[in-house]
């Protein structure tokens, strides 16, 4: 069974950095890409970024390069994105996901929740 | 970067079928074959619907069906049930630099 389990969310001030986690199983890892998607609280989803099966290539949604880096570790079986210069409109659930071709989003973690206030 | 466009809202009684539309641009579904449709039950993840415009995963009840015309695409879901209250999102890979794109998502009543 797939799984993909998010964990580093928390409440962090403006301007701070926080690194989010996403374990997976049930699937060979780095068969695929990896991608974050992250919805704010009663919005639709946004694309976040994603990650080339063994890390080689990144793509970021515009508004966030710079500030959001997403990495692989396939031994550990682990996707991160790690945030910085963090903003309140950063406030969202922030999911792992696994990606088909053709931009296909066939699992979801849970999500972990990230709160961006003073 | 704009989205794709979806109603708001729709609503059904059981029995019944709904369709819910997603329009785009020739830059996403107008130009490639990967739309899909994810269903968001309040407090949880989304769940793959449909991919590739008409495609369900395993497990999908074939009451959901999806098509294109152009640059919109449609959901259709026939025979409502009462679970299938929720908030579903279309989406389009896309040839600009945000690869994919969302609809704002479609909030389904079952009356």
């Amino acid at each position: 069974e797939v799984q993909l389990v998010e964990s580093g969310g928390g409440l962090v001030q403006p301007g701070g950095s926080l690194r989010l986690s996403c374990a997976a199983s049930g699937f060979t890892f780095n068969n695929y890409y990896m991608t974050w998607v992250r919805q704010a609280p009663g919005k639709g989803l946004e694309w976040v970024a994603n990650i080339h099966q063994d890390g080689s290539e990144k793509y970021y949604v515009d508004s966030l390069r710079g500030r959001f880096t997403i990495s692989r570790d396939n031994a550990k079986n682990s996707l991160y994105l790690q945030m910085s210069s963090l903003r309140a409109e950063d406030t969202a659930v922030y999911y792992c996901v696994r990606e088909l071709p053709g931009r296909i989003f066939d699992y979801w973690g849970q999500g972990t929740l990230v709160t961006v206030s003073s | 970067q704009s989205g794709l466009t979806q109603p708001a809202s729709v609503s059904g009684s059981p029995g019944q079928s709904i369709t819910i539309s997603c329009t785009g641009s020739s830059s996403d579904i107008g130009g490639y074959k990967y739309v899909c449709w994810y269903q968001q039950h309040p407090g949880k993840a989304p769940k793959l619907l449909i991919y590739e415009v008409s495609n369900r995963p395993s497990g999908v009840p074939n009451r959901f069906s999806g098509s294109k015309s152009g640059n919109t695409a449609s959901l259709t879901i026939s025979g409502l049930q009462a679970e299938d209250e929720a908030h579903y999102y279309c989406s389009s890979y896309t040839n600009t630099f945000t690869l994919v794109v969302f609809g704002a998502g479609t909030k389904l009543t079952v009356l």
